[in-house]
């Protein structure tokens, strides 16, 4: 079975573009988050899609935003880019269980570098 | 808000030892979820072992288990035989069993493995 999939691998833009980061979660899987993995600042939660909505963000600004298709892929759109926002991006998918008992596993990450 | 601490930013063990990685968390909740993740260089986070609040029994996955003391907060991490291939930042990963997996994973800082051959 094919895990969680993110492309492109790195990705490198300039202060002020836009960046458009793709995830293809595990077959079966409905949800999709997005997590923000910044030197010194560790794992953050970015974005929940569920069933094609945005269920819960985490605490970013509006210009991280993104969405979820109907086959549940999803991309993470980043406006304005800042250099703070060079990172690696990682993306998980899960399904949710009955009484919560999800799992997420996890893609193997888009490096962003902003110059 | 939930905090998960890992006060060990890097720990060093022989391989064939037994290592035990710390980890406390902080919540007002009783229904939750706690991971161990393993990042190796690679970069790809890989499940290592969950543990459900509500089960008393300690998980385990071959050579991974954990202590949970649910009274103390605490889901430390114990890899018995180390292996040169378990060198990798650990995370601990606290998720909330309330709204379906709102609020994502809160992770801690992380403890980065070193396996001496």
């Amino acid at each position: 079975e094919a895990g969680v999939t993110q492309s492109p691998t790195h990705l490198i833009k300039t202060r002020g573009q836009q960046a458009t980061l793709r995830c293809s979660p595990i077959s079966g899987h409905t949800s999709v988050y997005w997590y923000q993995q910044a030197l010194g600042l560790g794992l953050q939660f970015l974005l929940w899609y569920d069933e094609g909505e945005e269920r819960n963000r985490g605490n970013f600004p509006p210009r991280f935003s993104g969405r979820q298709f109907p086959n549940y892929s999803s991309e993470l759109n980043v406006n304005a880019l800042e250099l703070e926002d060079s990172a690696l991006y990682l993306c998980a998918s899960s399904t949710l269980g009955t009484g919560g008992q999800e799992t997420q596993y996890f893609g193997p990450g888009t490096r962003l570098l902003v110059l | 808000a939930q905090t998960v601490t890992q006060s060990q930013p890097e720990m060093s063990v022989q391989e064939a030892e037994t290592v035990t990685l710390s980890c406390t968390y902080d919540t007002s909740e009783s229904d939750y979820y706690l991971f161990w993740y393993k990042q190796p260089p690679s970069r790809q986070m890989i499940l290592v072992i969950r543990q459900e609040a509500y089960k008393q029994q300690n998980a385990t996955e071959n050579r991974f288990s954990v202590n949970f003391q649910k009274a103390a907060k605490s889901f430390s991490l114990k890899i018995s035989d180390s292996q040169l291939g378990d060198a990798a930042m650990y995370f601990c990963a606290y998720r909330s069993g309330r709204g379906g997996g709102a609020d994502g994973l809160t992770f801690g800082k992380g403890t980065h493995l070193i396996i001496q051959p």
